[in-house]
Parts: C-alpha cells; sequence; structure tokens
C-alpha cells in the first residue's frame, strides 16, 4: 500500500517556504526522500532512521516520527532549482528478512521568480 | 565511468513481442530493483534482487520476468508486451538492504507499446 504525500502540488516564489508530508500505514524502520526533475531519473536526498531526528541537506531538511508512522520534509528559502517532484520512500518489514520500500505517488513542487 | 546504466533509453515495440530492458552497474552492490513509472502512481516496485540468483516480487510483477545471473546485471523481460505495460522503467541499485542505504537509479527507459 502506497504511502500517502500531501500536497500533491504546491507553487512557491523563490525565497518561500515549504513542507511536504508523507503518512505510511505500516510500521517504518526508515523513510527515504528523492527528487526528480522533469525527464530525468529520481536523486537521493536523504534517509531518516528510527529516532525522530532530523537531517539537512542544503536548505532542506526532514523530520520522522515513527510512532505516527510519519515523514516530513521541509523546504527553507526555496530556490529555483528545488523545482521538481519529491518522493517519499518509506522502508518497512516485508518479510524473510528483508525490507522494502514503498514510494508515494510524489509532490510536484514548482518554484517560480 | 562508474555508475549504473540502462539500455536502450528508448524502445517501441507491438503487442505480444518480447522486450528485453538492460541493467548494468558498476559498484557491485548487493541490491537491485526495477520500477515502472506511470502517471498518477509515483514508482512501483516490480521485482527485486538481494544477490546474484536471489530474486523477488514487488508490487506489480505480472507480466514481467527477471534474472540475475550476475551481479553487475539485472535483465528485465516482457514476455508478451501489452499496451498497458507502457511506461518509464528505472532500475536502481542499493549496497545493501534498503533501510540504512540510498538506492542509486539509472536514467530509465521509456517504452511504448502500439
Amino acid at each position: 500500500q502506497q504511502p500517502v504525500q500531501s500536497p500533491q502540488a504546491v507553487i512557491l516564489r523563490e525565497g518561500e517556504d515549504a513542507v511536504i508530508n508523507c503518512s505510511s500505514s505500516k510500521a517504518l524502520y526508515s523513510v527515504h526522500w528523492y527528487r526528480q526533475k522533469h525527464g530525468e531519473a529520481p536523486v537521493f536526498l536523504m534517509i531518516l532512521l528510527k529516532g525522530g531526528e532530523q537531517k539537512g541537506h542544503e536548505k532542506i531538511s526532514a523530520s520522522f516520527n515513527e510512532k505516527k508512522q510519519q515523514s516530513s520534509l521541509y523546504l527553507t528559502a526555496s530556490q529555483l532549482s528545488y523545482s521538481g517532484t519529491y518522493f517519499c520512500g518509506p522502508n518497512a518489514y516485508s518479510g524473510a528478512g528483508s525490507y522494502q520500500l514503498t514510494f508515494g505517488k510524489g509532490t510536484k513542487l514548482s518554484v517560480i521568480p | 565511468d562508474a555508475g549504473i546504466t540502462q539500455s536502450p533509453r528508448y524502445k517501441i515495440t507491438e503487442t505480444g513481442r518480447q522486450v528485453t530492458l538492460m541493467c548494468h552497474q558498476t559498484w557491485s552492490h548487493s541490491y537491485m530493483f526495477w520500477y515502472r513509472q506511470d502517471l498518477g502512481h509515483g514508482l512501483r516496485l516490480i521485482y527485486y534482487s538481494a544477490a546474484a540468483d536471489i530474486t523477488d516480487k514487488g508490487e506489480v510483477p505480472d507480466g514481467y520476468v527477471v534474472s540475475r545471473s550476475k551481479t553487475e546485471n539485472f535483465p528485465l523481460t516482457l514476455e508478451s508486451a501489452t499496451r498497458s505495460q507502457t511506461s518509464v522503467y528505472f532500475c536502481a541499485s542499493s549496497e545493501s538492504g534498503t533501510m540504512s542505504q540510498p538506492q542509486h537509479f539509472g536514467d530509465g527507459t521509456r517504452l511504448s507499446i502500439l
């Protein structure tokens, strides 16, 4: 079952902030975040492990609340280069000692001048 | 150059034909994955492999076959292509289990089935 991302799309002006949320129905061990620009491959941003830690990448940070099975991605002072589709990938135990990512449908972020 | 490469980048074929998409990585990563990406669905896992000769189904495996005889290669075969398999296919690799290691994606194969 795919995690739910919200919002589905957002338009920002340069310098504005945004939050992208990701909710899963499964118990999670970690959450991955990726960004995909149009016509390109998804690119890894960060992984958050159990423990509620926050991580950062440039002016992009994220949090992970394993009790609520949720993660949020925070984009601060957005730049034109932040435009793209953001995917969360909650990582749940799938049996037989393996873990599986199930990606959300994505959040399309457009940053305009 | 080191990395993960997919071939072909673009493919057009007809329904009922067999088509194989290739994926090659030079990192010696244990795990490899095949995803399809369709509008409104995001990335959906087709098959994955934890090591050579070990493969397992993902979310949408029907109509696809995979093999992994060598660590570096993970081909995906559509045995009898259908129009519903028109999609962008991404291969990815990961150093170990996905819990704490990122996935690295190839550039994708755009497959159209007429």
